[in-house]
């Protein structure tokens, strides 16, 4: 009964090599969310979509992009994956803006 | 400014103690205030939320305060069980009415 699933859950990628995780929601929710868990820390928010428009964090880096092609799917694109990029990338859909955000069971980024 | 403060960053109690877990914020205009809890390997989950038009909400053991005149918010969990051991993020609105998480408080329950 997932309803927002991420893929894969753990991906190693080399140092350098362009890497997309992706996300899909079953909630029909409006709003998508790309979050960063570095160990012991608080999620910090990447980018989301309210709906089609995408809003960046003025301090994500240029290296990821993000693209939403429907309601139901995100992708987050990694172009150059550095060391310190690995991290726990969390996915979340919430309806509106300040509601409940659901997480999905995120994806674990080793750079090799 | 947005930054919300949680303290303590660890917080060990006895099973069946209270713990209380407390977060202050600087932004006036925020009126949404979540609490996450995220279990070892797992992804965060809502446990319980509250907005800026009440002072308290309850959910069986857990309960959160909010006092928007000093800018806190606090999570009361009573007759805490070792299932309850994990990480808890308090969250708030920022002004682009995204959630700005705190720095998390690492609850240990002993049995």
């Amino acid at each position: 009964d997932a309803m927002v699933i991420q893929n894969p859950r753990y991906q190693v990628t080399q140092f350098g090599k362009p890497v997309t995780l992706s996300c899909s929601q079953t909630l029909n929710h409006n709003v998508m969310y790309w979050y960063q868990q570095k160990s012991s820390q608080a999620p910090k928010l990447l980018f989301h979509y309210y709906d089609k428009d995408f809003n960046n964090e003025a301090d994500t880096p240029d290296n990821f992009q993000s693209r939403r092609p429907n309601t139901s799917f995100c992708f987050l694109d990694i172009r150059s994956p550095g060391l310190g990029d690995a991290a726990m990338y969390l996915c979340a859909t919430s309806r509106g803006a300040k509601n409940i955000q659901y997480f999905g069971a995120g994806t674990r980024l080793s750079v090799l | 400014g947005e930054n919300v403060e949680q303290h303590p960053s660890t917080l060990s109690v006895q099973e069946g103690d209270s713990a209380v877990i407390k977060c202050t914020y600087s932004d006036s205009a925020s009126n949404y205030f979540p609490w996450y809890k995220q279990e070892l390997g797992k992804r965060p989950q809502l446990i319980i939320d509250i907005r800026s038009n009440v002072g308290e909400k309850k959910d069986q053991r857990i309960a959160v305060t909010l006092n928007k005149t000093a800018k806190h918010f606090s999570l009361h969990i009573t007759e805490t069980q070792p299932e309850d051991s994990a990480v808890y993020f308090c969250a708030h609105n920022n002004a682009g009415n995204m959630l700005t998480f705190g720095g998390g408080t690492r609850l240990m329950v002993k049995p």
